[in-house]
């Protein structure tokens, strides 16, 4: 898989539950970071995690990291259904490049 | 809260023709980027840009691209003769600074060339 691959692809859930969406990449990084789109919208930022960080949270998100299998999860709990949307994560890599590399996402449907 | 913003929301143009996408960062923010999605697709690294210069960009970002910051506010992508394939979403981007920061997104132009 490329840098930053989510699954699955598509998830979809009933008001109330929780939603959990997965990430894998392949180089070492310097942080991971989590964004919403919702459908034809801009991309909004959700939450960071540093390479030396194991967890995070943020209101109803859950981060993950776990470095020595490259991979992160994202949980949203007691899911509404206006968090349907599409879920990416994106790595910063460890050299000096700044730019994020962005997985193909988690279209996410919370049904009410 | 401080956003960042991009005019137009969406841009028909020809092809061949010349197009400038507009970007006002969030004013305290260094680093700014720009990044597409070509409908169904992942988002794409296109350029960066630190201290009046480029300092990262993609095999995307070819000689029909330029960025510039032409005042303490704005920053634009230009392409000077567009393709069909240029259509795509634009997304313009900026953060504090680089490496460890979030890098906060505007809302798109969505540009389509006919």
């Amino acid at each position: 898989s490329q840098q930053g691959e989510e699954d699955p692809q598509a998830l979809s859930i009933q008001e109330g539950e929780n939603a959990t969406m997965n990430c894998s990449y392949k180089t070492s990084i310097n942080n991971l970071q989590w964004y919403r789109q919702n459908s034809g919208r801009g991309l909004v930022h959700l939450i960071l995690i540093r390479s030396n960080e194991r967890e995070k949270h943020s209101g109803r998100l859950r981060v993950t990291l776990d470095t020595s299998k490259k991979s992160s999860s994202l949980l949203i709990t007691a899911s509404r259904a206006a968090d349907t949307a599409s879920y990416f994560c994106a790595t910063v890599r460890m050299d000096s490049s700044y730019k994020l590399i962005f997985g193909s996402g988690t279209r996410l449907l919370v049904r009410p | 809260e401080p956003e960042v913003t991009q005019t137009p929301s969406h841009q028909v143009t020809q092809m061949g023709q010349e197009v400038i996408l507009r970007c006002v960062p969030i004013s305290n923010h260094l680093y700014f980027y720009w990044y597409r999605q070509i409908l169904g697709q992942k988002v794409e690294f296109l350029v960066s840009f630190y201290n009046n210069e480029i300092s990262e960009k993609s095999e995307i970002f070819d000689d029909q691209f330029s960025v510039e910051r032409p005042d303490g506010s704005n920053f634009t992508l230009k392409i000077r003769s567009t393709k069909l394939e240029d259509s795509a979403m634009y997304f313009c981007a900026s953060s504090v600074l680089a490496g460890g920061y979030e890098q906060y997104f505007g809302p798109g132009t969505r540009l389509t060339v006919t």
